[in-house]
């Protein structure tokens, strides 16, 4: 059974820095990842998609990358900002699991002014 | 364009009542999922429609159900709730049946079992 665990599960840190998330998942046999953003009793905003053949994928301040062999991937944020603020969630789609999202439980960042 | 659209957005039953949760998805999409999403649990996959068909099912008791309509809408069901139902029920579409589309998410229902 595909497990998916995001490290840290908090982060603090002032505003401008670049920080790194993590992400690992057990079985390589995936179709891809999926990384999304959760505000406060809000729903999932779609970050990034990166197919298992990929390596990485950018979005503006954001790059998420993909090794799959490892089982990992790690999302990027460049210069944050207070805005970042949130959850960040890691979901893969497994060749297992078919057409259900395994999701970590999260890493709550915090961007300080 | 219209995003996945969830209603109600928050929701207030007694124990052992049943309630049922309605998805409109992106104009287009085909595939609809529902998750339960639990501080202590996390993001758990309820079940995936598409085409009116349940092609995947999470392990959820039989008290939770759907169903998805010929315009691609969809419901879910809970019979009679348990406390433990409280949670924010997310559904989220895919363009089409290939395994490489992404998903899109609602806001959700939150759901609040007294």
């Amino acid at each position: 059974k595909q497990e998916v665990t995001q490290i840290p599960a908090a982060l603090s840190v002032p505003e401008g820095e670049n920080l790194v998330l993590n992400c690992s998942f057990t079985d390589s046999a995936i179709y891809n990842l999926q990384w999304f953003r959760q505000d406060p009793g809000k729903g999932l905003t779609s970050l990034l998609l990166i197919q298992s053949s990929q390596r990485e994928q950018t979005s503006g301040r954001l790059n998420a990358s993909l090794d799959k062999s490892s089982g990992r991937s790690t999302l990027y944020i460049a210069a944050s900002q207070p805005g970042d603020s949130a959850t960040y969630l890691c979901a893969v789609r497994g060749l297992d699991s078919g057409y259900a999202l395994n999701f970590g439980k999260g890493t709550s960042l915090l961007v300080t002014p | 364009k219209a995003g996945v659209t969830q209603t109600p957005r928050y929701l207030i039953k007694t124990r052992g009542q049943q309630v049922t949760l309605s998805c409109s998805p992106i104009s287009g999409h085909r595939s609809v999922s529902w998750y339960q999403q639990t501080p202590g649990q996390g993001l758990q996959f309820l079940f995936e429609y598409f085409s009116e068909t349940q092609r995947n099912k999470g392990n959820f008791p039989g008290r939770f159900s759907g169903r998805q309509f010929s315009n691609s809408r969809s419901e879910m069901n809970v019979s009679t709730l348990e406390l433990g139902d409280s949670a924010l029920y997310l559904c989220a579409s895919s363009l089409a049946e290939q395994v490489t589309y992404g998903y899109t998410f609602g806001s959700g229902t939150r759901l609040t079992v007294v």
